[in-house]
């Protein structure tokens, strides 16, 4: 069964850092692009990037470069979230997702979410 | 403001079938797949039908997708309260070479 499970909730204060992660299982962790979606609170989904595990290659959202980083650490099939300094506005929940390989781009496994609030 | 538009709310009563839409326009829709997405606040959303009108194994026969030019649409018939939840579609945008998502309806079963 395919799986995507991410990290619990975070509260952190502005100018903080922080990484969240999404580890996948039920399936080759490398062969499938992950991708990354915020939801802001009352709003709806917003595409992030994607990055491929294999190799870490990382496609970013033009209005997310530069504000985000994507990792990954294949050897326990995690990939990573990572803000260096972060503000109120990144308050919001994120989703990884895997793309699908099934003749298609879109999603085909969600992970659950992880709120993450920044407040002073 | 989201890039596909959903209506915010949607609602009918058990047995009842409803439909839920999502527009968008020639340069995303038009032209791409839908996808729909079952979503309960706090657990990870789910496919529930990929282009446009297939249902992964698993997904009973009660939900169905259609669609026109720039607008498709998620029919549920035989609402059960069980279907109570948030639905989302979503378009691959090449433009973008990423996804491109609705803003969400939430279906709330009386």
């Amino acid at each position: 069964e395919v799986q995507l499970v991410q990290s619990g909730a975070e509260v952190k204060k502005p100018g903080e850092s922080l990484k969240i992660s999404c580890e996948g299982s039920g399936y080759t962790f490398t062969n499938y692009w992950i991708g990354w979606v915020r939801q802001m609170p009352g709003k709806g989904l917003d595409w992030m990037g994607f990055i491929w595990p294999g190799d870490s290659d990382s496609r970013y959202n033009p209005s997310f470069q530069g504000q985000v980083t994507f990792s990954v650490d294949k050897s326990i099939s995690t990939a990573y979230l990572q803000w260096s300094s972060l503000k109120a506005s990144d308050t919001a929940m994120y989703y990884c997702a895997r793309r699908s390989r099934d003749g298609y781009n879109e999603p085909d496994f969600w992970g659950q979410g992880t709120l993450v609030t920044v407040s002073s | 403001q989201s890039v596909l538009t959903q209506p915010p709310s949607a609602s009918g009563t058990p047995g009842q079938r409803v439909t839920i839409s999502c527009s968008g326009s020639s340069s995303n829709i038009a032209s791409k797949y839908v996808f729909w997405y079952q979503h309960f606040p706090g657990t990870a959303p789910k496919l529930l039908i990929y282009r446009d009108d297939q249902r992964p194994s698993g997904v009973p026969d009660r939900f169905s997708g259609s669609r026109s030019v720039t607008s498709s649409s998620l029919a549920i018939s035989g609402l059960r309260s069980e279907d109570e939840a948030d639905y989302f579609c979503a378009v691959w945008d090449d433009s973008l070479s990423g996804w491109v998502f609705g803003g969400g309806t939430k279906l709330t079963v009386l």
